[in-house]
């Protein structure tokens, strides 16, 4: 079962806008990570927040958590053709099982 | 720096026949995740392994199992299989209590359908 979900569950944009993705989940968490998927293959990592950050960078993109909301988002500024991907949120529990727990994604589409 | 290496790309099997897929992690790490990703969907935890012990295991049956072999590569075996076992089989490399803090390298998938 999933943990959370993502919302919204498709975006499509223009090249050069902003692209702002949430997610919600359910239970205390060690850390929120980001992930990329292209065309259904192998997921890349793209940041990792700490239950005790509220934000962080890394490049084009911007990353907030909000632990008492229990829920992130994720921005992707001036978006380019090769950000479409669908995107996921995973969480790894405070307590128990170190293993990524996935939302259910948002499919990024950027228009030229 | 080879990433994590997953074997075959795509496979086509028939209903009750059994599957073996394999995964060779990056370098320097030594744990490796095994993930199913239903059409659609995101990636469920299957089971982890470490010092070649199962250490996880998700919510799925018996009918998968696995192996972590002393170079820590592993195998993912799928026994009867069933048309619901059709999905991507994401492999995720790390190192040992890493995980918390930088992440998990996955590799680029075996899609498996079953017919």
């Amino acid at each position: 079962s999933q943990q959370g979900e993502e919302d919204p569950q498709a975006l499509s944009i223009q090249e050069g806008e902003n692209a702002t993705m949430n997610c919600s989940y359910k239970t205390s968490i060690n850390n929120l990570q980001w992930y990329r998927q292209n065309s259904g293959r192998g997921l890349v990592h793209l940041i990792l927040i700490r239950s005790n950050e509220r934000e962080k960078h890394s490049g084009r993109l911007r990353v907030t958590l909000d632990t008492s909301k229990k829920s992130s988002s994720l921005l992707i500024t001036a978006s380019r053709a090769a950000d479409t991907a669908s995107y996921f949120c995973a969480t790894v529990a405070l307590e128990g099982a170190q293993k990524l727990v996935f939302g259910q994604g948002t499919r990024l589409t950027i228009n030229p | 720096d080879a990433g994590v290496t997953q074997s075959p790309t795509h496979l086509i099997k028939t209903r009750g026949q059994q599957v073996t897929l394999r995964c060779s992690p990056k370098s320097g790490h030594d744990t490796v995740s095994w993930y199913q990703q239903a059409l659609g969907q995101g990636p469920q935890f299957i089971f982890q392994y470490y010092e070649e012990e199962e250490r996880q295991r998700g919510n799925f049956p018996d009918r998968f199992s696995g192996h972590q072999f002393p170079n820590y590569s592993s195998e993912l075996n799928v026994n009867a299989l069933l048309l619901g076992d059709s999905a991507l089989y994401l492999c995720a490399s790390s190192s040992w209590g890493g995980e918390t803090n930088y992440g998990y390298t996955f590799g680029s998938g075996t899609r498996l359908t079953v017919v």
